[in-house]
């Protein structure tokens, strides 16, 4: 079985300081794993994903998140937060071909709040 | 090249009525998936389509069901809706099936299903 756990699920920042979105995971295999960002009413946007290459994975709008086996993580970081960086982060966890479920398990998201 | 579109973007039902949503993937793209998104559930999985075949089911009682047209078209139908079935759902495409290892999905703007 696979799942996986958006440690906050609301983190406030102040524009301009680093962010910090926690997930954590389970999986009997090694997984795909990807960050998506909601925007109020629009769907999911993918932001970056990993697939057992680099485990620094770099993203779209200056996101980045570690892979750490050891530690079952999966964080997304930003350096400096932006007004328009405002909205929800789904963290999720899924399997191939070689193991794991191949339905997509998301985590119940993290809400990021950006302070002028 | 144009993204996932779903229609209609908003739909009010009362109970017991039965509703019909349709999705058109990116071009090129094979593979459609539905999911049901709530404030109490998150983010659920409905059901993945492939070639007009479906691939793989998620845990939701047998009102809900779908299909998938020779142009990769994608339809979900609900019969006899509950107010539980109030929710946004969603539709993403990828080009290929799920067991590929990070495989994305491309997500709609979805319809938000309101039942009375």
């Amino acid at each position: 079985a696979q799942s996986v756990t958006q440690l906050d699920s609301h983190v406030s920042v102040s524009e301009g300081t680093p962010v910090l979105l926690r997930c954590n995971y389970s999986s009997s295999y090694s997984p795909s794993l990807f960050w998506y960002v909601q925007h109020p009413n629009k769907g999911l946007q993918l932001l970056l994903k990993y697939t057992s290459a680099a485990t620094l994975v770099k993203g779209i709008n200056g996101f980045e998140a570690e892979f750490k086996k050891s530690e079952t993580s999966f964080h997304l970081t930003k350096p400096s937060a932006h007004m328009s960086d405002a909205a929800e982060y789904f963290c999720v966890v899924r399997g191939h071909a070689s193991g794991g479920s191949y339905i997509p398990t998301f985590g119940r998201g993290t809400s990021l709040i950006v302070h002028p | 090249k144009a993204g996932v579109t779903q229609t209609p973007r908003y739909l009010i039902k009362t109970r017991g009525q039965q509703v019909t949503l349709s999705c058109s993937p990116i071009s090129g793209h094979r593979s459609v998936s539905w999911y049901q998104q709530t404030p109490g559930q998150g983010l659920q999985f409905l059901f993945e389509y492939f070639s007009e075949t479906q691939r793989n089911k998620g845990n939701f009682p047998g009102r809900f069901s779908g299909r998938q047209f020779s142009n990769s078209r994608s339809e979900m139908n609900v019969s006899t809706l509950e107010l539980g079935d109030s929710a946004l759902y969603l539709c993403a495409s990828s080009p290929g099936t799920s067991g590929r290892a990070g495989n994305e999905q491309f997500f709609g703007p979805g319809t938000r299903l309101t039942v009375l």
